[in-house]
């Protein structure tokens, strides 16, 4: 079945760092990828996304990388600042029954000290 | 206001009773998600409603829940006989339609069954 998985569950660095937060991915048939933020009491918040027809994209601070010959997804975050902390979620569109279902992970918690 | 809402932001209620948990997405978008998160845990899919087409229940876990979408706006999710375990925060979504859309959260419900 399909799964999304984080290697770390938290990640702790220092301010200025940059951070980089992986996935894996078990569904070789997934074509769209999500990284999201959810701050505590929050909903999670969209960050940046990537097709499989691209293997880089970047946003501002935040690049995601996708390969996909080791099914592997990774957020890296530049210049890390203390509102970076939050828990990050990759998530994977499943084209299940037509829709773009979203399969998450369980989750990395990032704790940027100052 | 812009984005998405949902009522109420807690619940906590006695074992065996039925809760009603609402999402208002926002104005226009056509497709509505509803996912579950539990402690430390990533988002599960639930139940997703795209315009006036029937909706895609394959995430629901038993019969005890249900969801209705009034007029492809407003939807309300019903869990009934309520269980422990269904202890979770209750996240809606809603995205501009069925395709690669970001998908926009409301800040949950945080549901306790004593």
């Amino acid at each position: 079945g399909e799964s999304v998985g984080l290697h770390l569950p938290t990640l702790s660095v220092q301010e200025g760092d940059n951070s980089i937060i992986n996935c894996a991915y078990s569904n070789s048939a997934s074509d769209y990828f999500i990284w999201y933020k959810q701050e505590s009491g929050k909903g999670p918040q969209f960050i940046i996304d990537i097709r499989s027809n691209m293997d880089k994209r970047q946003g501002q601070r935040v690049t995601v990388l996708l390969n996909k010959t080791v099914k592997h997804l990774s957020l890296q975050i530049a210049a890390t600042q203390p509102g970076d902390s939050a828990v990050y979620f990759c998530a994977e569109m499943g084209m299940n029954t037509g829709f773009q279902k979203l399969v998450f992970g369980t989750g990395t918690r990032l704790l940027v000290s100052p | 206001g812009a984005g998405v809402s949902q009522s109420p932001s807690n619940k906590v209620t006695e074992k065996g009773k039925d809760v009603e948990l609402r999402c208002d997405p926002i104005s226009g978008h056509t497709a509505l998600y509803w996912y579950r998160q539990s402690l430390g845990q990533g988002l599960e899919f639930l139940i997703y409603f795209q315009g006036n087409s029937a909706p895609d229940k394959s995430g629901l876990p038993s019969d005890r829940f249900s969801a209705e979408r009034t007029g492809g706006s407003v939807s309300t999710l019903t869990i009934q006989r309520t269980q422990q375990e269904d202890s979770a925060v209750y996240l809606c979504a809603s995205s501009r339609d069925q395709t690669y859309n970001e998908q926009f959260f409301g800040p949950g419900t945080r549901l306790t069954v004593l």
